[in-house]
């Protein structure tokens, strides 16, 4: 079946590092993408989203990458931060009306 | 800011019992959304709803159900809460006019003993 998942169930990095949080999606219908991060005790919250007709999105010190190739999707964090250290969830949905689909996360843990 | 509020943080039940898990949103949201999370799973969809009194079976529904009798509100229904429904419990809400994001609430935490 079709399914969203993560290559690293756990990533640690130093502080000031850059961090890639990579994800797997099988759907090559999927039209659209989003990061989630999740804190301690916290829902998920929306960090960044992408959609199919684009390769790449910026925002503050993340950046979404999309390679339809491959289907491949990858979260890049500049200069890691300890607040970072969280659960991040990647997500797809596939075209039309449908509910997100969500991946099974991966760890982040900041060094200090 | 949109705010999704789940009514109970933290809750033991015992197996058998009956377990209302109750979801608020304040953005007059249309879409209304139920998901469990467990240790390696992820989140799965439980149930959703695109409009009041309409709800659509996800990926997990069984020993589930829900009910939208008004636009804000999703409640998700335990009929005979059991030990392998303790879990993480999170709602979500979205509209059209948000595009394809969802917003959470906070998650409650159910245990069954």
């Amino acid at each position: 079946g079709e399914s969203v998942g993560l290559h690293l169930p756990t990533l640690s990095v130093q502080e000031g590092d850059n961090s890639i949080i990579n994800c797997a999606y099988s759907n090559s219908a999927s039209d659209y993408f989003i990061w989630y991060k999740q804190e301690s005790g916290k829902g998920p919250q929306f960090i960044i989203d992408i959609r199919s007709n684009m390769d790449k999105r910026q925002g503050q010190r993340v950046t979404v990458l999309l390679n339809k190739t491959v289907k491949h999707l990858s979260l890049q964090i500049a200069a890691t931060q300890p607040g970072d250290s969280a659960v991040y969830f990647c997500a797809e949905k596939y075209s039309g009306n449908t509910p997100l689909v969500f991946g099974k996360g991966t760890r982040l843990s900041v060094i200090a | 800011d949109v705010k999704v509020t789940q009514s109970s943080r933290y809750l033991v039940k015992r197996t058998g019992e009956k377990v209302f898990l109750e979801c608020v949103q304040d953005m007059d949201h249309e879409n209304m959304f139920w998901y469990r999370q467990d240790p390696g799973l992820g989140l799965r969809l439980i149930y959703f709803s695109y409009d009041v009194k309409m709800k659509e079976k996800g990926d997990i529904p069984e020993g589930y159900s829900v009910s939208r009798e008004k636009k804000e509100r999703f409640s998700l229904i335990l009929e005979s809460a059991s030990t392998n429904q303790t879990s993480m419990y999170l709602c979500a809400s979205s509209s059209p006019l948000t595009g394809n994001t969802i917003y959470f609430g906070e998650g409650s935490w159910l245990t069954v003993v």
